[in-house]
């Protein structure tokens, strides 16, 4: 089975600066997707940013990138320019042939 | 477009009580998705829809838990009786079709507190 495993329970960072979350997976699939969501307190999962398993290039999303190293099974989320409303809970998910596996969440704190 | 709604948000019941939960997923996903997620950790499926068609049940304790997604749009969840250990928030989500890239849109969740 898949598991996604997330050592940063809590996390924080200034206003402006950046922050980077980390993320491995153990799967011996060859194809799959790799995801951030976010969920802030309102409790609703945003997609933040994805991964397809094939694509040597990283994935960026304006101020979301991720660096996504295959052989080492790592899948890390880098914020920049943080922001106070990017505080929130932030999952790496992983989809295989099954169904979308999820890490234990990383609590991301902004400080002003 | 509208996102997935879900009520209700809150609910508190005593054990042994039942309690269900509806979904109204995004128009036109044909997948719809129940999780379970318990404080602190991330979501866990229970069960994946196709249409109206349960393709992937294998988490849904079936002792006490059911669901139903009549018509292939809306679904409901629930258990009979609840436990002290169902206290968690449940949400539902919806896509177009599952594949391995597909992104899933998620609704608030309901909020359950088995007293």
């Amino acid at each position: 089975a898949q598991t996604v495993t997330q050592s940063q329970p809590e996390m924080s960072v200034q206003e402006a600066e950046t922050v980077t979350l980390s993320c491995t997976y153990d799967t011996s699939e060859s194809d799959y997707y790799l995801f951030w969501y976010k969920q802030p307190p309102s409790r609703q999962m945003i997609l933040v940013i994805r991964q397809e398993a094939y694509k040597q290039q990283n994935a960026t999303e304006n101020r979301f990138s991720v660096n996504f190293q295959k052989a080492a099974k790592s899948f890390s989320l880098k914020i920049s320019d943080s922001q106070l409303g990017d505080a929130a809970m932030y999952f790496c998910a992983y989809s295989g042939g099954s169904r979308l596996t999820f890490g234990e969440g990383t609590q991301l704190t902004v400080n002003p | 477009e509208a996102g997935v709604v879900q009520s209700p948000r809150y609910k508190i019941i005593e054990k042994k009580q039942p309690v269900a939960f509806w979904c109204n997923p995004i128009s036109g996903h044909n997948t719809l998705y129940w999780y379970r997620q318990n404080l602190g950790q991330g979501p866990e499926l229970l069960i994946r829809y196709e249409n109206e068609e349960a393709v992937d049940d294998s988490q849904l304790p079936k002792d006490r838990f059911s669901a139903e997604r009549l018509k292939g749009v809306d679904s409901t969840l629930k258990i009979q009786p609840a436990e002290l250990g169902d206290s968690a928030v449940y949400l539902c989500a919806s896509s177009w079709y599952r594949t391995l890239g597909e992104t899933q849109y998620f609704g608030p969740g309901t909020r359950l507190l088995v007293l």
